[in-house]
Order: C-alpha cells, then structure tokens, then sequence
C-alpha cells in the first residue's frame, strides 16, 4: 500500500527555475525522506528529516515538514537538465521499520 | 557510502518458468531487506520485508507462494518469482538496512531487475 500522494504527478520547468513538489501522508510517521530515481534506474536517497524537525537543507535541496498537515515539501533551487527525474518521498511510520513511498513527481527540466 | 547489488539488472524468461534475483549488501550487514515492485510510470510498491533467520512478511495482497523470499545470511536476500507470467513483467528492487540501525534511519537501495515474461 502507499502512504500518500505527491503533486504536481508531472512539473516541466526551465532549467535555472526552481522546482517545488509536494507531498502529502497519512499517518504518524518517525521520519520522512525524499529519493530521487533515473528512468529504469534505482533509487538515491537526497534527504531525510525526523518529525521533530521543520526543515532540512543539503546543498541546492530544502525540506519542510509540518506534522500538523501530514505534508512535507522539496524544493530545488537553481534546477539543471541533470535534475529531470521522478522524485518521491518516504515515510517510515513510528510503530514499523517499513519504508512506504508516495507517488512520485516526474520532473523534467527544459534546457 | 553503502553498497546494495542486485542480480540480475534483467532477465527474460518464458512463461511458466522460474527467475530468481539477489540482493546483496555488500559492505554492512542487514537484518531486515525489502522487496519492491515498480510498474512503468508508477511508485514502488512494497511486497514484502525479508527477515534474516526467519519467514518474511507478505504485504496485503502479495501471493507468498508465488514470491519466495529467502534471507539465509545478513548480506544476501532472494525472490523467486515462481510460474512467471506476463503479468509479473515489472522493475523488482530491494532495500538493506543495516544491522543496528535504528528504525528511523535510511535504507540502502540496488539498482533494481526488470524481469520481462514473455
């Protein structure tokens, strides 16, 4: 089963624009983690941030968490072609080692 | 940073036959792997956590006879797509996380297997 969904499902921007995606959840959770993922490829993790935080940054990338709303959100500043990819985010619930994934946001960078 | 390796990165098989892919954690040592299931242009879907030295919980809906997982040691996990049908075509990848780890950490994912059924 999936934890949530993500929005935009699809984002096409330029590249030097900044990229922001969505994700909403469930249920409590321990922590919640952004993974990016090339075409037929495997998974990258970018970012993980605990419940207890409200946001996180690693390099070009921003996450915000609001436990109140179940909703997190990654931003991508300065985007570039390398960026295009699908995105998803991750929840590991308090009570479970279980890893579950959103949706997932395919964005694709313009040159 | 740590290594998971998964074996085959694809396989075709005919139908009716049997595939096996391997997850390895290659520099840590994992209790606890999980098996996804990826179809085009959707997320991954969790089939099931494999646990070292016992049986591996199924998620709802995911037939245990027909997925056999098989995590004999602390690095290598094995699904058995048994009687393959086109159906099962689909990206398989596994997670490792390792060994002490608390729950709240990340796992470590391979590079996944797009097994075709033809």
């Amino acid at each position: 089963s999936q934890q949530g969904e993500e929005d935009p499902q699809a984002l096409s921007i330029q590249e030097g624009e900044n990229a922001t995606m969505n994700c909403s959840y469930k249920t409590s959770i321990n922590n919640l983690q952004w993974y990016r993922q090339n075409s037929g490829r495997g998974l990258v993790h970018l970012i993980l941030i605990r419940s207890n935080e409200r946001e996180k940054h690693s390099g070009r990338l921003r996450v915000t968490l609001d436990t109140s709303k179940k909703s997190s959100s990654l931003l991508i500043t300065a985007s570039r072609a390398a960026d295009t990819a699908s995105y998803f985010c991750a929840t590991v619930r308090s009570e479970a080692s279980k890893i579950i994934f959103g949706s997932g946001t395919r964005l694709s960078i313009r040159p | 940073g740590a290594v998971v390796s998964q074996h085959p990165s694809w396989v075709i098989c005919k139908s009716g036959t049997s595939v096996k892919i391997e997850c390895r954690s290659l520099d840590f040592q994992a209790t606890t792997m999980f098996w996804y299931r990826q179809f085009p242009k959707q997320s991954l879907m969790l089939m099931a956590t494999s646990n070292e030295g016992s049986k591996a919980t199924y998620e709802q809906g995911v037939e245990k006879d027909k997925f056999l997982i098989n995590h004999a040691s602390l690095t290598l996990s094995t699904l058995t797509v048994t009687s393959a049908h086109p159906e099962d075509s689909s990206f398989y990848i596994c997670s490792a996380r390792p060994t002490g780890t608390p729950k709240a950490t990340e796992a470590f994912f391979g590079q996944g297997t797009r097994l075709t059924v033809v």
